[in-house]
């Protein structure tokens, strides 16, 4: 099942920092976070696997809660390269299924 | 450089007409997806294909067809039986779907954007 994000869009000024959510229905064994410029190709951003260490660099980390079956990505000072639409990817199983992406949170960094 | 690419970046079809998207890689990745992306509702997967010559049906198949008949290539064909094709659709790429063990990063080509006149 396809997972759900939140918020769907959220707009904030340069500086600010920005909590992005993935939940999903299911045991989750690994979550993969995208962002994709508009009219761009997703790029990737960074893997969680199950029993792994919260991830990041600089400014953008993300968190893997597996009993809860979330993860968030934590947006730090942002920056207005940092506008686009953020896609989380989840996989279940035992990391032997395909990806379920979620609907995107279209995020907007004004000056 | 290694990457994904897809061709053409624009396509415009008349209604009833078939057409095909290209999706090259040469990443020597094994596996490889079709996802369909409409506004407000994420990446959908169309097809995917571990293996030459193997592919399975995502969620959305129905209207679409693949083929794998090299590692380096995935095409996907619109048919005519495609009610609302209007979409832009992104190829991807992985080493493997999975391995069980380590959970493989996709990568994504630049789209294409298909219209239906």
């Amino acid at each position: 099942q396809q997972p759900v994000q939140s918020p769907q869009a959220v707009i904030l000024r340069e500086g600010e920092d920005a909590v992005i959510n993935c939940s999903s229905s299911k045991a989750l064994y690994s979550v993969h976070w995208y962002r994709q410029k508009h009219g761009e190709a997703p790029v990737f951003l960074m893997i969680l696997l199950k029993g792994g260490e919260q991830k990041g660099h600089e400014k953008i980390s993300a968190s893997f809660n597996e009993k809860k079956q979330q993860s968030s990505l934590y947006l730090t000072a942002s920056q207005l390269s940092y506008s686009g639409t953020y896609f989380c990817g989840t996989e279940g199983g035992f990391g032997n299924e395909k990806l379920t992406f979620g609907t995107g949170t279209r995020l907007t960094i004004i000056p | 450089d290694g990457g994904i690419t897809q061709s053409p970046k624009y396509l415009f079809r008349k209604e009833g007409q078939n057409v095909t998207l290209s999706c090259e890689q040469n990443l020597n990745h094994d596996a490889m997806y079709w996802y369909r992306q409409d506004p407000g509702q994420g990446l959908r997967l169309i097809y995917y294909s571990q293996i030459v010559n193997d592919f399975q049906k995502g969620d959305i198949a129905e209207g679409y067809s693949v083929s794998r008949e090299k590692k380096e290539s995935f095409p996907l064909t619109v048919t005519s039986a495609q009610k609302n094709p209007t979409a832009f659709y992104l190829c991807a790429s992985s080493i493997s779907l999975s391995t069980g063990q380590n959970t493989d990063t996709q990568y994504f080509g630049p789209g294409t954007r298909l219209t239906v006149l």
